[in-house]
């Protein structure tokens, strides 16, 4: 069955640093996502994106992300200058279609920040 | 009102007992209503769905119960097993909209 790839599993970055989290969504799929799930917290809602523009994005995705698909099989999130609240596990997901289909998770990216 | 209520936190069920996951919503405007299932390391993956227009849906030994007018639906693992223990999420969408609202969780133990 297709799935959702991540890189790096584990990501351990400096305070202050810029970050960038991979994924690969499965290949016929149209909406992206990113969710992000603070240790022992729920998962929360970062940001969706959908030819080539975010669609929505929560108050937590403020100036210091974005995302990009710099090409036809890639999805990014970046974080431009990292703090300590940001440790948490990122999951990329990806759906077919918008309301008719399920999004798929990633097995996510642990961040750790110093 | 966007927010998805889940319960218990955590549940230890004995082997081939039935494991029973709540949820509850205050936004009338949910219509899609899944269950995640979420293994140590991995990333949630989806168990199964219901939309508003039907009150129950079943797969295989999975079952969601859905009252609308209670705003709360369920999930129900029937002849639970240790290859269920997981941590289960409830998650929420909003009519026309892509985002889903997880709650917080139920981490379910299956003991022999």
């Amino acid at each position: 069955e297709p799935e959702v790839t991540q890189t790096p599993s584990h990501q351990v970055t400096q305070m202050g640093q810029e970050v960038i989290l991979r994924c690969v969504p499965i290949s016929n799929h149209l909406y992206f996502y990113w969710y992000r799930q603070i240790l022992g917290q729920k998962v929360e809602f970062l940001v969706s994106f959908y030819n080539n523009e975010i669609s929505e994005k929560s108050e937590i995705f403020d100036d210091q992300f974005s995302v990009e698909r710099p090409d036809g099989s890639n999805f990014t999130l970046k974080i431009r200058s990292t703090k300590l609240e940001d440790s948490a596990m990122y999951f990329c997901a990806s759906s077919l279609d918008r309301i008719n289909q399920p999004q798929h998770f990633g097995d996510g990216t642990r961040l750790s920040i110093l | 009102q966007q927010q998805v209520k889940q319960s218990p936190q955590s549940l230890i069920v004995q082997k081939g007992g039935i494991s029973i996951i709540n949820c509850a919503y205050e936004n009338t405007a949910f219509d899609y209503f899944p269950w995640y299932q979420q293994f140590p390391g991995k990333g949630p993956a989806l168990l199964i769905a219901i939309r508003p227009d039907v009150s129950e849906k079943k797969e295989g030994r999975f079952t969601i119960s859905f009252n609308k007018s209670a705003k709360q639906f369920s999930l129900h693992i029937m002849d639970s097993q240790p290859g269920d223990s997981a941590t289960y999420f409830c998650a929420t969408r909003m009519r026309g909209n892509e985002k889903l609202t997880f709650g917080t969780g139920t981490r379910l133990t299956i003991i022999p």
